[in-house]
């Protein structure tokens, strides 16, 4: 069964630095997701992605992140200059139809990023 | 104000009983979708259900079920039979219209889940 892969599953990098987390959505899914969630807290949007754009993005996602599709297969969150409260689990997630309201997110399996 | 409540934050239930999870949701559009995802104490987050606000049956997939009730805007998740397995935080999610794209999930604050052997 096809499905959402990140790289690397777990990240430790010291604060100020850059840090690139990948992702490889499903082959057909269209629309791609980058979420993220604080230790023992609940998920929160970052950002979506379709047609090589953002389409939509939250307060959080701030001039610090961006996101970029390299490549036929890749979907990229970078952070700029990392701080102290990006320490988090990121899901990179996709779907295929992502103008429907009932329209699946299949997650990836989290890259845990720890700031020092 | 909360758009996903989950008031349960630990629930412990025996194995091979059914057990139901509560999400109650807040939202003023006619269209909304309804997820429930389970995170495993590895970390990854896995679809389990998902229920259309104008599906006229609850959604049924193996195990788990979705007791929705539209008038009380609650979207509670029924894993029957439950297995040790099923040992997990649970989320539930929903996906309203936002502008022109039906972006993204917004989240509750989970349930953990404990299967008692």
């Amino acid at each position: 069964e096809p499905e959402v892969t990140q790289t690397p599953s777990h990240q430790v990098t010291q604060m100020g630095q850059e840090v690139i987390l990948r992702c490889v959505p499903i082959s057909n899914h269209l629309y791609f997701y980058w979420y993220r969630q604080i230790l023992g807290q609940k998920v929160e949007f970052l950002v979506s992605f379709y047609n090589n754009e953002i389409s939509e993005k939250s307060e959080i996602f701030d001039d610090q992140f961006s996101v970029e599709r390299p490549d036929g297969s890749n979907f990229t969150l970078k952070i700029r200059s990392t701080k102290l409260e990006d320490s988090a689990m990121y899901f990179c997630a996709s779907s295929t139809r992502g103008q429907a309201v009932t329209d699946t997110q299949y997650f990836g399996p989290g890259t845990r990023l720890t700031v020092l | 104000a909360q758009k996903i409540t989950q008031t349960q934050p630990g629930m412990f239930v025996q194995e091979k009983e059914a057990v139901t999870l509560d999400c109650t949701y807040d939202t003023s559009d006619p269209s909304y979708g309804l997820f429930w995802y389970k995170q495993p104490s590895s970390g990854e987050m896995i679809f389990l259900i998902y229920q259309g606000s104008y599906d006229q049956q609850n959604a049924t997939e193996g195990r788990y079920s979705l007791n929705f009730q539209k008038a009380r805007k609650s979207a509670n998740l029924v894993i029957s039979a439950s297995q040790l397995g099923d040992s997990a935080m649970y989320f539930c999610a929903m996906r309203e219209p936002y502008g022109g794209s039906q972006g993204n999930l917004i989240f509750g604050k989970g349930t953990k889940l404990s299967v008692k052997p």
